[in-house]
């Protein structure tokens, strides 16, 4: 998965902690996001970003926040952890603009006890 | 709005079997439709893709053609192998969402030798 970097690759957080999982890209794409997997779920889309400055929100944006101050970075805060948000989160950017993929990071898995 | 559907798993079969994963979709405008393949402990990694009715997306033996009559975009290979154990995703891109991907919820595949 060259091109995006996610860390860390493996965290156990307690109910209420916060934290922030960091991706990175080098590749100066403009569309940067965030996925959760779930079993059985298949992976749904947390946020999203189309350039520095620019946010939205996905299908289950909700007990989560993002910001994009440099096209590089986008990480995503946790401010009050819940189990609920126990899942492998994976960072993508979008890559090419007719011909266009998607390139995803190695994953971060998280687990709130 | 968009969304997939793609065969329940898991999907066992013997080393040279014949491999189908049926996915089926339902989108606005033209989508584009992506197969993702993650290996044990890994990120996803795009498999094949194809971006207009008819087109047929090819890679490591797999292939998917682009129903739109049908709305369907499955998977094949001829002789599955071991290493092709690994959880696949059927995904698509549509309308003004061109950025979301839009995932089934994955198929896991085990071929034993």
């Amino acid at each position: 998965n060259a091109g995006v970097t996610q860390t860390p690759k493996f965290q156990v957080l307690k109910t209420g902690q916060s934290m922030t999982l960091q991706c990175a890209q080098d590749m100066n794409h403009e569309y940067m996001s965030w996925y959760r997997q779930d079993p059985g779920m298949g992976l749904r889309l947390i946020h999203y970003s189309v350039g520095a400055g620019i946010t939205d929100q996905g299908e289950v944006p909700n007990g989560y926040n993002v910001s994009r101050s440099t096209t590089e970075d986008f990480p995503l805060r946790l401010l009050s952890a819940a189990p609920s948000q126990t899942s492998v989160y994976f960072c993508a950017i979008r890559t090419g603009t007719g011909n266009y993929g998607y390139t995803f990071g190695s994953g971060t898995r998280l687990t709130v006890v | 709005g968009n969304s997939v559907t793609q065969m329940e798993g898991p999907v066992t079969l013997s080393e040279e079997a014949f491999l189908t994963i049926n996915c089926t979709y339902t989108a606005t405008g033209y989508p584009s439709l992506f197969w993702y393949v993650q290996y044990p402990g890994e990120g996803l990694q795009l498999l094949l893709k194809a971006t207009k009715a008819d087109d047929k997306g090819s890679n490591k033996g797999f292939e998917a053609t682009y129903r739109k009559e049908t709305t369907s975009f499955h998977l094949e290979k001829g002789s599955v192998q071991v290493s092709d154990s690994a959880v696949y995703f059927c995904a698509l891109t549509s309308g003004g969402s061109n950025y979301k991907l839009t995932f089934g919820k994955g198929t896991l595949l085990t071929v034993n030798p």
